[in-house]
């Protein structure tokens, strides 16, 4: 079955600097990706997504990068801000079907002032 | 639009009994819910799959019937933990997604106490 690997599990910026997170997948056949922020406690939410006829993936200070052949995707945000400081999530899941998502671990991301 | 909610938000109760935790839709119709159970600071681990109408698919380890799951209409399933013990305690959060759509949309989950 499907297996993502996150890294890194904690990362530490201060505000203004950019915030690279990366993950690695094991099934060639998935072809959506999408990435999730949690605060504590709280549900988590959809920041941004990308499937794979599409190598990146912009909205405002959030982009996604897909390399298909080396079975990778990061997450990039820039210019971070102390509300970005949440546990960031990645997912890969096969279209159609079930949907099922599989989570990669988690990075905790701090953005200091 | 594409709300989840979910009822109770938390709970505590005695070690034996069961709990019903439910998850609802609320501007659209789900065909497929998701459980899943989030330990502290880990990732969020799929239990089941849940299709309106149809059993649901337990992933491998997840005891089907200690986690009764029933998705009885387009926008609402159930997740019952039956003779709740203190290692099920735990975040449960649901998430609903419809048709094509890929978007899995969370519930705001249920914290669960098994004293």
């Amino acid at each position: 079955g499907e297996n993502v690997e996150q890294h890194p599990s904690t990362l530490s910026v201060q505000e203004g600097d950019s915030a690279v997170i990366k993950c690695t997948y094991s099934d060639s056949a998935s072809n959506y990706f999408p990435w999730y922020k949690q605060e504590l406690g709280k549900r988590p939410q959809l920041i941004i997504d990308i499937r794979s006829n599409v190598g990146e993936k912009k909205d405002q200070r959030i982009a996604v990068t897909l390399n298909k052949t080396a079975k990778h995707f990061s997450l990039h945000i820039t210019e971070t801000q102390p509300e970005d400081s949440a546990v960031y999530f990645c997912a890969a899941s096969l279209s159609g079907g079930y949907n099922k998502l599989i989570f990669g671990a988690g990075t905790r991301l701090a953005v200091h002032p | 639009g594409a709300v989840v909610s979910q009822h109770p938000s938390w709970v505590i109760c005695k070690s034996g009994t069961s709990v019903k935790i439910e998850c609802r839709s609320l501007d659209f119709q789900a065909t497929t819910m998701f459980w899943y159970r989030q330990f502290p600071k880990q990732s969020l681990m799929l239990m089941a799959t849940s299709n309106e109408g149809s059993k649901a698919t337990y992933e491998q380890g997840v005891e089907k019937d200690k986690f009764l799951i029933n998705h009885a209409s387009l926008t609402l399933s159930t997740l019952t933990v039956t003779s709740a013990h203190p290692e099920d305690s735990s975040f449960y959060i649901c998430s609903a997604l419809t048709g094509r759509q890929e978007t899995q949309y969370f519930g705001p989950g249920t914290r669960l106490l098994v004293l």
